[in-house]
């Protein structure tokens, strides 16, 4: 079971958006809807920004946005701010088991 | 107030044992799976297995089995993380995450988490 595939990081600056992808195969983020994204700034736990590909929690900024074509779950980030600073993980689940990718550290110039 | 709440942090010899815990409150413990997480030092998170409260059903990540023990005490809404036999290597954060069982309208997702326990093991 290998931990699903991020870009190590990606950078933008201020205003800009950026994408962060998230590949799985047909038995993770392929076969199911259950795609979800988390921030972790440092020292601190990961925050659920979306679930279900593209669903926001009560609280999270639109500027934050997923989507998923075949295998591969995208996390948007528009406008972006320097508190957008932080790794992003995806994370996909099944029935027994859930999966996260390696983790993206986003850096805003 | 809905939470996890976990034990504080924990500093080890090789060898020893080790049992961790994660308190729920503010819902329906029973409702959600409780997962753990593991996060080494500068690393990206694990996921390690899951169990349901309610009846104790546990599910591994195939890189933790036999490697820890996940259980529950219903009663007082908490589970646990415990090790038998330490390694350096267990050196890491660990982190446990609610995921609903069936639950109508609950997010489908690790929506609360707890703030984490830091394990050190170190001879």
């Amino acid at each position: 079971q290998s931990a699903l595939t991020q870009p190590a990081s990606v950078s933008g600056s201020p205003g800009q958006s950026i994408t962060i992808s998230c590949t799985g195969t047909s038995s993770d983020v392929g076969g199911y809807n259950y795609v979800s994204w988390y921030q972790q700034h440092p020292g601190k736990a990961p925050k659920l920004m979306i679930y279900d590909v593209s669903n926001r929690p009560s609280g999270v900024s639109n500027r934050f946005s997923g989507s998923k074509s075949g295998n591969t779950a995208s996390l948007t980030i528009s406008g972006l701010q320097a508190e957008d600073e932080a790794d992003y993980y995806c994370s996909s689940y099944t029935s027994s088991s859930s999966l996260f990718g390696g983790g993206t550290k986003l850096t805003v110039l | 107030e809905v939470q996890l709440v976990q034990s504080g942090v924990e500093v080890k010899k090789p060898g020893e044992s080790l049992r961790i815990s994660c308190k729920g409150s503010g819902y329906s413990f029973t409702s959600y799976w409780i997962s753990w997480v593991r996060q080494m030092p500068g690393k990206g998170l694990e996921w390690m297995g899951r169990i349901d409260p309610s009846d104790s059903y546990t599910n591994y990540s195939p890189s933790f089995q036999g490697h820890v023990t996940i259980s529950p005490d219903k009663s007082i809404s908490t589970a646990y993380l415990q090790w038998s036999s330490l390694k350096a290597s267990d050196t890491a954060m660990y982190y446990c995450a609610r995921l609903p069982i069936v639950v109508p309208a609950a997010i489908p997702a690790f929506d609360i988490w707890g703030q984490g326990t830091m394990v050190t093991v170190s001879s």
